[in-house]
């Protein structure tokens, strides 16, 4: 499955809403998609599972939904620590990872 | 605390081979699953592989069958990757990275990660 993130660079202003958005190539099915956040020279971190799911001490403000296709990660009221790469993963078949989307500050 | 430790940057020549450990320690070793990831300099990231800790079951992604192998030792709380016939663009850092749970799952804790060169 190709996992297709838009756009590749976000530039927003902390405080406002980020929307990053990962496009499969077939059906993700039960909706197997996470989101990871890296911020440089650092690992990647978990954000989100199965789609919507917040992983442990992933504050309020990141939400992720979607299915089938079409998934969707929102961040509310971007903190300055937000601004980094964010990827998209599928593992409902052999995982593969999005390009990725940078979120840069305007 | 949960933790992945991994070995120390290697420098290999095209066509050797090149073993990875992953040491964990603060969790249940055989209750989850190892994946490894890799970022090749200022790319994205790129799954390899997965290793069962309960069973040494491993999944490997397509474009690298019959070059990876992942194993476990139990014995020591370790998972190793071996990948071999390198080329330039294995040139990367390699993560390994707990799944969430004992199937093939996101990881939740990573390895500080290990880069390799490979230059002839």
């Amino acid at each position: 499955i190709v996992l297709t993130q838009s756009p590749a660079i976000l530039s927003l202003s902390p405080g406002e809403v980020g929307t990053l958005f990962c496009g499969a190539s077939q059906r993700v099915s039960h909706s197997y998609v996470a989101w990871y956040q890296q911020r440089p020279g650092q690992a990647p971190r978990l954000l989100i599972h199965d789609s919507s799911t917040r992983a442990t001490g992933v504050p309020f403000r990141f939400r992720g939904s979607g299915s089938g296709t079409n998934f969707t990660l929102t961040i509310n009221s971007l903190e300055p620590e937000d601004f980094a790469m964010y990827y998209c993963q599928q593992y409902a078949s052999s995982p593969t990872f999005g390009q990725g989307t940078r979120l840069d500050v305007k | 605390q949960i933790q992945l430790v991994q070995s120390g940057s290697e420098v290999k020549r095209p066509g050797a081979s090149v073993k990875l450990s992953c040491k964990t320690s603060g969790y249940m070793f055989s209750a989850y699953g190892i994946n490894w990831v890799r970022q090749a300099p200022g790319q994205g990231l790129e799954w390899l592989g997965w290793v069962s800790e309960y069973d040494g079951n491993t999944q490997y992604a397509q474009n690298l069958q019959g070059r990876l192998t992942l194993t476990t030792d139990t014995s020591t709380n370790t998972v190793y990757m071996e990948l071999r016939s390198l080329k330039s663009d294995d040139t990367a850092i390699y993560y390994c990275a707990r799944g969430i749970s004992a199937v093939l799952t996101p990881a939740d804790y990573w390895g500080q990660g290990t880069l390799v060169t490979v230059s002839s």
